[in-house]
């Protein structure tokens, strides 16, 4: 069994300003990380994942995320936000074996962007 | 043009009757699922398939059932609609060969049961 957890459901910051989303999840096997982003009316998009090898993950967007496998966590941070960052974003995890069907979401982090 | 795209975007229904949510994809991936969302409580997995004559049943199928018409159709089902099922549905498919491991969402449906 796994499980994600998203402590903080709402994360206000202003803009230009650095943001960490926190994410740790437990998990009894090996497992892949992702950080997926919502924007509003849309479907989820992959914003970054952790499969192997650099436990430091980056996106095209500024965003980053770090594998810590002693705190089992997954936190995505970014040095300066802006407006348009504004979204839904879910941490999820799923083993190494076994398809996407055994994939946990956590419960989401709004991240207001305040100008 | 969007890789998965969802029919209808919004629906409001009354409650006991049948509804359809349909999913396409142009991607070309075996593997489809069908998630709800409710706020605070993230992503859940309703049903999935592997090809065609592969379904399964995911976390929360009761009250859906599924049909898969072809590799790139994959139709949510309510055969009599609850309040409990308003909710944001996503279809997905999914990647597992040539080093991929990534998952692609449509837009979602928003339905309103009343």
């Amino acid at each position: 069994a796994q499980s994600v957890t998203q402590l903080d459901s709402q994360v206000p910051v202003f803009e230009e300003a650095p943001v960490e989303l926190r994410c740790n999840y437990s998990s009894s096997v090996s497992v892949y990380l992702f950080w997926y982003v919502q924007y509003p009316n849309q479907g989820l998009q992959l914003l970054l994942k952790y499969l192997s090898g650099s436990t430091l993950v980056e996106s095209i967007n500024g965003f980053e995320a770090e594998f810590n496998k002693s705190q089992t966590s997954f936190h995505l941070r970014k040095p300066s936000v802006h407006i348009s960052d504004t979204a839904e974003y879910f941490c999820a995890v799923r083993p190494l074996s076994g398809g996407y069907q055994k994939v946990t979401f956590g419960t989401g982090t709004k991240l207001q962007v305040i100008p | 043009d969007a890789d998965v795209t969802q029919t209808p975007r919004n629906r409001i229904t009354k409650t006991g009757k049948r509804i359809m949510l349909e999913c396409s994809q142009t991607k070309g991936h075996d593997r489809m699922y069908w998630y709800r969302q409710d706020p605070g409580l993230g992503l859940r997995l309703i049903y999935y398939s592997f090809d065609v004559k592969d379904i399964n049943k995911g976390e929360i199928s009761d009250g859906y059932s599924v049909s898969r018409q072809a590799q790139a159709k994959f139709s949510l089902s309510l055969e009599s609609a609850i309040p409990n099922q308003t909710a944001l549905y996503f279809c997905a498919t999914s990647a597992e060969t040539g080093g991929k491991y990534e998952q692609y969402f449509g837009p979602g449906t928003r339905l309103t049961v009343t």
